[in-house]
């Protein structure tokens, strides 16, 4: 069952905002909700992480809900250097440890 | 601070030849992570460490894979015999402890079974 449910593609332009959204349902109480973003022939790099309502750092925003079965991250005014994939991660409770677990990701394309 | 070190960054092999690759994490970072990653899937959690322990490696096949952390700092990661499906890059990832999720990657090492 998957963890979490994320669009597989997105386009966009530059200079818009874009939001990518992410299904968590079975999320634990206890669990953060992170995301990543990975360039090809690169590993992931760690973007922002929240448990509840809004997180904003220098490159992105990331929206909770109230039930924290979802979540969204914001990316202000993208520009060419942020076509990527992103991964929106929770924990799978394994061996009495939650491990995180990433799903396929979001292909974000952005064009001139 | 130096990232997470790997190598080799790239290797070719036939099947049923076994294979090494090596990570070294960020300097007094934990937990030590190996992933593999399939052209076009996200990346799977192989196995964990936690110092010299295992926290997790219930996706590790074991009849053919195997990873060590000697004294809890540099770990290799082992397949012997190599099968077609692993080809992959295999990605190794740090964190420090108190630092739920946020995991430091390394390059890569691309592996291709012919």
């Amino acid at each position: 069952l998957a963890k979490t449910t994320q669009p597989i593609s997105m386009d966009s332009y530059e200079g818009q905002e874009v939001n990518i959204t992410c299904s968590h349902n079975n999320i634990a109480t206890n669990d953060y909700i992170t995301w990543y973003q990975q360039f090809p022939s690169q590993g992931p790099r760690f973007i922002i992480q929240g448990y509840k309502t809004k997180v904003t750092n220098e490159v992105a925003s990331l929206f909770i809900p109230a039930d924290r079965k979802s979540s969204t991250l914001s990316l202000p005014r993208v520009s060419l250097s942020d076509t990527a994939v992103y991964y929106c991660l929770v924990g799978d409770l394994r061996g009495g440890s939650y491990i995180p677990t990433f799903g396929r990701g979001t292909s974000l394309i952005v064009h001139p | 601070e130096a990232g997470v070190a790997q190598s080799p960054r790239y290797k070719i092999i036939e099947k049923r030849q076994s294979v090494a690759f090596w990570c070294n994490p960020i300097s007094g970072h934990a937990t030590l992570y190996w992933y593999q990653q399939i052209l076009g899937q996200g990346p799977k959690l192989l196995i964990q460490f936690q110092n010299n322990g295992v926290v997790d490696d219930s996706q590790l096949p074991k009849d053919r894979f195997s990873a060590e952390r000697l004294k809890g700092v540099d770990s290799t990661l082992k397949i012997q015999p190599a099968k077609l499906e692993d080809s992959a890059v295999y990605l190794c990832a740090s964190s420090s402890s108190g630092t739920l999720y946020e995991q430091y990657f390394g390059p890569g090492t691309r592996l291709t079974v012919t």
